[in-house]
């Protein structure tokens, strides 16, 4: 098993440009989740999925939009960057017995930077 | 609503001793979840060790520990014999049953050797 996987490693977006953020599980979990992390802020929910075709907010979750047409796929789209959107991106996913008490299984992060 | 602080930003400790992270939250509730991940430079989150609140006995995984004071809301990590690899960022983290992950800042840990 890959586990989740995330692509890219790193990116580099001018202001308003729109980019999507992979991210695949083999595990055939249900749950998935995406994060972002800033210093000094640990990890903030930005949206997360039960399943496919469903989907909703987390904490932060203006200007990302998200889709689950798929169980294995969560992508993560900027459809207009901002400086403010330059963070460490972390997808997750989770067996589905229960968001708050799932261990959730991490991918490694994208890096990304908004100029 | 919900809230987790790690009040210590960095701690240091010498190869082969102990060590306690220290994790408070609150919450309102009184079913709820709550983990330790490790994130290594390599930036991976890793799950360290998972506490369900109804159980009030202590979670312990090899020499990982924790100390669950539900009515202090306290969640403190205990490594024991510590070891170079054991250097990370160590997370706290609260779930409820309105399907909220709350993060804490994170420690940085720093294994003097």
């Amino acid at each position: 098993n890959a586990g989740v996987t995330q692509t890219p490693k790193f990116r580099v977006l001018k202001t308003g440009q729109s980019m999507t953020l992979l991210c695949a599980q083999d595990m055939n979990h249900e749950y998935m989740y995406w994060y972002r992390q800033d210093p000094g802020m640990g990890l903030r929910l930005i949206h997360y999925s039960v399943g496919a075709g469903i989907t909703d907010q987390g904490e932060v979750p203006n200007g990302y939009n998200v889709s689950r047409s798929t169980t294995e796929d969560f992508p993560l789209r900027l459809l207009s960057a901002a400086p403010s959107q330059t963070s460490v991106y972390f997808c997750a996913s989770s067996p589905g017995t229960g968001i708050y008490s799932d261990t959730q299984y991490f991918g490694p992060g994208t890096r990304l930077t908004v100029l | 609503a919900q809230t987790v602080t790690q009040s210590q930003p960095e701690m240091s400790v010498q190869e082969a001793e102990t060590v306690t992270l220290s994790c408070t939250y609150d919450t309102s509730e009184s079913d709820y979840y709550l983990f330790w991940y490790k994130q290594p430079p390599s930036r991976q989150m890793i799950l360290v060790i998972r506490q369900e609140a109804y159980k009030q006995q202590n979670a312990t995984e090899n020499r990982f520990s924790v100390n669950f004071q539900k009515a202090a809301k306290s969640f403190s990590l205990k490594i024991s014999d510590s070891q170079l690899g054991d250097a990370a960022m160590y997370f706290c983290a609260y779930g409820d049953r309105d399907d909220k992950i709350i993060f804490g800042k994170g420690t940085r840990l720093h294994i003097l050797p």
